[in-house]
Formats: structure tokens, sequence, C-alpha cells
């Protein structure tokens, strides 16, 4: 059973700041990773999908990489904004059902 | 022109009652999903849907059950309501079918069901 582990729990950075959330799954046979963004009372924007075959993915400031062998992803998020403060959801996809299974997230404020 | 949407937003209900939520997708996708996200913002999938085929998480009550009357639709019904189903639900769907694991994911708006 795939379990999934995000650290930290929450993070508090200065606007401009460069900051990376980490996330740990414990069954390395995926078919692809995403990573997500979920507002408060809304619903998940996907920011970036990885492909199993994949090391890494770029969107605007972000960056995602995949070290699948050793179970870990990391999103990397460039010159934060306060628009950046949100709930970041790791959900890598599963052999069987391609369903996804999500960590509890990181909580992210990115202070003015 | 939303991709996936649901109906209604917020739900709230009798204990034994019988709900439905639905959902839509206007992507073309072929597979679609349903997740409960609990209290603890834990979020945890339910079913997924593909062209006849159902795959259920062994953790599903029977109470719940998907019906899809057609490919863009994948509603939720829900049998005798019970204080534990209080959570938010979402609906989300991918393009290919089961088999197509690389396939990104899009989420519904998300419905608040709270059960009194």
């Amino acid at each position: 059973k795939q379990e999934v582990t995000q650290i930290p729990a929450a993070l508090s950075v200065p606007e401009g700041e460069n900051l990376v959330l980490n996330c740990s799954f414990t069954d390395s046979a995926i078919y692809n990773l995403q990573w997500f963004r979920q507002d408060p009372g809304k619903g998940l924007t996907s920011l970036l999908l990885i492909q199993s075959s994949q090391r890494e993915q770029t969107s605007g400031r972000l960056n995602a990489s995949l070290d699948k062998s050793s179970g870990r992803s990391t999103l990397y998020i460039a010159a934060s904004q306060p628009g950046d403060s949100a709930t970041y959801l790791c959900a890598p996809s599963g052999a069987g059902s391609y369903q996804l299974t999500f960590g509890k997230g990181t909580k992210l404020s990115v202070i003015p | 022109d939303t991709a996936v949407s649901q109906t209604p937003k917020y739900l709230v209900t009798q204990m034994g009652n019988d709900k439905s939520i639905k959902c839509e997708q206007n992507l073309g996708h072929d597979t679609m999903y349903w997740y409960k996200q609990d209290s603890k913002k834990f979020l945890k999938i339910m079913f997924s849907y593909n062209n006849k085929e159902l795959i259920i998480n062994e953790t599903v009550p029977n109470r719940f059950s998907p019906k899809s009357p057609d490919k863009a639709h994948l509603n939720l019904h829900i049998n005798s309501l019970e204080l534990g189903d209080s959570a938010v639900y979402f609906c989300a769907s991918s393009p290919g079918g089961f088999g197509r694991g690389r396939d990104e994911q899009f989420f519904g708006p998300g419905t608040r069901l709270t059960v009194l």
C-alpha cells in the first residue's frame, strides 16, 4: 500500500525567497507523480506532472524533480510571491488502478 | 467553459437520507474519479471509472455507488447517510483509459457535504 509523506507540514517564508517542498513515497512502482495546489475552500489545481521516466519538469517558477528509485520528489518554487500561499499536495499514481495517493500536504505562507 | 464541474457546491442533510452529487467534464476524457477529503484535509480515492469498468477502493462502504449515464458524467449516490460521511467530495477526470497511467488528472471544485 502506497504511503506518501510531505515535509514540512507548514512553511512560512518572506516574499522573494526560493523554497523546496519535499515528498516521499514508499512504493516506487509508480506511473507518474503530480503536484497540486489547493487554496482554502477550493478544489485542486494541477501544477506539474512528471512521468516515471522523467527526472524533472518545469513550469514557470516551478520545478519538480523525481527520483523514483529512492521514492522522492521535490517541488522548487523560485522567487516566491504572496499569491503562492496555498497547500501543496504531492500525489504519485500507482500501478493497477492508476489512482492517485495523496500526501497530507505542505501549507505554504509567503509573507509580503 | 468549466472543465470539471460538480453540483451542488454545498449539501446539508439529515442522517439516514439518500443523496446524490453530480459531476460533469467537458474535456472529452475517458476516465473519471471520486475522491473524499475528510476533516483533517486528507484526500483519498474512492472510485475510478472508465468505459463501464469500475475500480473501488476497498475502504469505501457499499452505501456509496457511482453511476455514469455517459462518458462525460459520473454521479455519486450515497444511501443512508451517516455523520462520518461529512466531508468534501471531489470529482476528477483524466484523458486516457485504464492502462494510460501517465495521464494528468483534473479536479472539480468540490462538494461540501454536511450530515446532521
